[in-house]
């Protein structure tokens, strides 16, 4: 769904810096989220916002932060980034009235 | 907070055969239980989903069934085919505030 747009699509980065993931969407929804993706562990949440002014924590919110810049950007940010934050995040979106979450094509972070 | 337990955690089926996922979740206020598919390498995808007022709804080969008695949800496959290989996911909400998701299922179907 091209609708839906993250970048970068691939990272590697190490110990101790600090990386931002970005989020985009042109749909017009006012929901967005942030998933972390493991082997064997299914999505977990990691924020979410019902619009600008709204940033709720999920359930592994621990060594992230967001910033919902406006209605169509969410980012991600590790502010020191370690190795067992390897993992492949996913955005998603969903917009009021409707249940399903349109995902992104997903970022995979690479912690050294 | 909300905990969902999905089994198997991997699927072998032959082509033709059905399939079935089953997933239990914790908190008794959930009341809407989608389904997604994801397709190796690519992004989640919406495939069905079912709110607790219906028993059980059904979409060409694709049927969920809830019982919320006992907590616990579960896909059904039919006259399955080599494009439903994927890793499937059953996730619960209360109110549609944000999805707690089963740790997946990986569905391999043997030709």
């Amino acid at each position: 769904d091209a609708d839906v747009t993250q970048t970068p699509r691939n990272r590697i980065t190490k110990t101790g810096k600090r990386i931002m993931l970005e989020c985009s969407q042109t749909k017009g929804h006012d929901r967005m989220y942030w998933y972390r993706q493991d082997p064997g562990l299914g999505l977990q949440l990691i924020y979410y916002s019902f619009d600008v002014k709204d940033i709720n924590k999920g359930e592994i919110s621990d060594g992230y932060s967001v910033s919902r810049q406006a209605q169509a950007k969410f980012s991600l940010s590790l502010e020191s980034a370690i190795p067992n934050q390897t993992a492949l995040y996913f955005c998603a979106t969903r917009g009021t009235g409707n249940n399903e979450q349109f995902f992104g094509p997903g970022t995979r972070l690479t912690v050294l | 907070g909300e905990n969902v337990e999905q089994h198997p955690s991997t699927l072998s089926v032959q082509e033709g055969d059905s399939a079935v996922i089953k997933c239990t979740y914790s908190d008794s206020a959930s009341n809407y239980f989608p389904w997604y598919k994801q397709e190796l390498g690519k992004r989640p995808q919406l495939i069905i989903d079912i709110r607790s007022n219906v028993g059980e709804k059904k979409d060409q080969r694709i049927a969920v069934t809830l019982n919320k008695t006992a907590k616990h949800f579960s896909l059904h496959i039919t006259e399955t085919q080599p494009e439903d290989s994927a890793v499937y996911f059953c996730a619960a909400s209360i109110n549609d505030y944000k999805l707690s998701f089963g740790a997946g299922t990986t569905v391999t179907v043997r030709a």
